[in-house]
């Protein structure tokens, strides 16, 4: 079965420190990957996809960044963190019916407090 | 970026009620999904709907894909306290996946 791994669960950074979140996804080959972020009590904004290695779509201009460096994984970074980076990270892969692709799955979330 | 409209933003029922919550799009979706989400975690699959006019059921869940394939609705029927969290519809085009802003349900025992 597919299982998607997603850390730290959280965590807190000063302001201009530099960030790497980590998603990885088991079970599974050639998913579409999705980085969504989560402002306290509101909708999921999505910020960056990928198809495959090394492709990465940008959604909305921003102070992050997103790799693809395998099939597998994909990492959420940050040169300087600013305080409005806070929020909660969501980690999805797409999958289901074969190649379909049609249903997403989450990680548990990072919770980044920028302080 | 593109986001749903998700009705209502919040609701407040008593335990037995029947919940019943909508998204609209301008834009055409293949796909309609509902999640549920508790505090803290991330989003967890409920109903997934793939054809226009399709009507799905997963146990008290009900969910609807509209026909204009620009909306979708979920109702829960007779509402149980674990049915407490933010609920969120999702559309998928060829290749991305947004949500509408999530309806907040919380139930009055």
């Amino acid at each position: 079965s597919q299982t998607i791994h997603q850390w730290p669960a959280t965590l807190v950074q000063p302001v201009g420190s530099p960030l790497s979140l980590e998603c990885t996804v088991e079970g599974t080959s050639n998913p579409n990957l999705y980085w969504y972020r989560q402002a306290a009590g509101r909708g999921l904004q999505l910020l960056f996809y990928s198809v495959g290695i090394g492709q990465i779509s940008s959604e909305v201009p921003q102070n992050l960044s997103a790799s693809r460096p395998q099939d597998r994984q994909f990492i959420l970074s940050s040169k300087k963190l600013l305080l409005s980076d806070s929020g909660f990270y969501l980690c999805a892969w797409m999958g289901g019916r074969g190649r379909e692709y049609t249903e997403a799955f989450f990680g548990q979330g990072t919770r980044l407090t920028v302080v | 970026g593109q986001q749903l409209n998700q009705s209502p933003q919040s609701m407040f029922i008593q335990e037995g009620e029947d919940v019943s919550m909508n998204c609209t799009s301008s834009s055409i979706f293949n796909t309609w999904l509902w999640y549920k989400q508790d505090p803290g975690e991330g989003p967890v699959l409920l109903i997934a709907l793939y054809k226009a006019g399709e009507l799905t059921s997963n146990g008290r869940l009900t969910a609807q894909f509209g026909i204009t394939r620009k909306d979708s609705f979920l109702n829960i029927s007779a509402s149980i306290p674990s049915d407490v969290g933010i609920y969120f519809c999702a559309g998928k085009g060829a290749q991305k996946l947004v949500f509408g802003q999530g309806t907040r349900l919380t139930i009055n025992p």
